[in-house]
């Protein structure tokens, strides 16, 4: 597609549920990102993947947290056993390069309501 | 380690005015620095980015920012604001290994008739 499509746009979900989140980055974008966007927190970076390898996991925030993604492309974000402190936007983005200063476009996100 | 400081969460401006968003970093070498914005409900949006190519950096929708490594900033103004620019705003720099952004804590632009 054009741009960074995530789904589901919306979700939400009951404490103690897994929730997968899904991301399709822009066409032929080797790196892809995830971020958490949240009142008290802000803009947080969560993992990057270099096709699909995961060389930088400093963000996710617990073990219940993980991402894969497969062909260089598609990735999910699973979240386990969700909390109330986990709803929050997350935020997918993509790059065409690898290196700092690259230009990185993001998702419309997927809003995540933990009840 | 570096990273961007927002002064201001929100910044209130009158139609017409000029718009000043302040941004400093903190970094030990030449940063990689842009500025993003978000409009309610959607996700950023590049603005500009700065890449040591030229000091003052032009985006879209009018806006530019000069980076001054003197003061470490790198502020982010429009001469004229129009009602369509209230959203928030968020400079980050670009960090480590696959130069994933850390971002400022943003700031509210709202714009007065």
């Amino acid at each position: 597609g054009a741009g960074v499509s995530q789904s589901p746009s919306n979700k939400v979900t009951e404490k103690g549920k897994d929730v997968e989140l899904r991301c399709d980055p822009i066409s032929g974008h080797t790196a892809l990102y995830w971020y958490r966007q949240s009142l008290g927190q802000g803009l947080e970076f969560l993992i990057y993947f270099q096709g699909n390898s995961a060389p930088d996991k400093s963000g996710l925030p617990s073990d219940r947290f993980s991402a894969e993604r497969t062909g260089g492309s598609v990735s999910t974000l699973t979240i386990q056993r969700t909390q109330q402190e986990d709803s929050a936007v997350y935020l997918c983005a993509s790059s065409h390069d690898r290196g700092s200063g690259n230009t990185i476009y993001f998702g419309e996100g997927s809003w995540l309501t933990v009840v | 380690a570096q990273s961007v400081t927002q002064l201001g969460s929100h910044v209130s401006v009158s139609e017409g005015a000029l718009v000043l968003l302040r941004c400093n970093y903190s970094s030990s070498v030449p940063p990689y620095l842009f500025w993003y914005v978000q409009y309610p409900n959607q996700g950023l949006q590049l603005l500009l980015k700065y890449t040591s190519a030229a000091t003052l950096v032009k985006g879209i929708n009018g806006f530019e920012a000069e980076f001054k490594k003197s003061e470490t900033s790198f502020h982010l103004t429009k001469p004229s604001a129009h009602m369509s620019d209230a959203a928030e705003y968020f400079c980050a720099v670009s960090r480590g290994q696959g130069g994933k952004l850390i971002f400022g804590q943003g700031t509210e632009l709202s714009v007065k008739p």
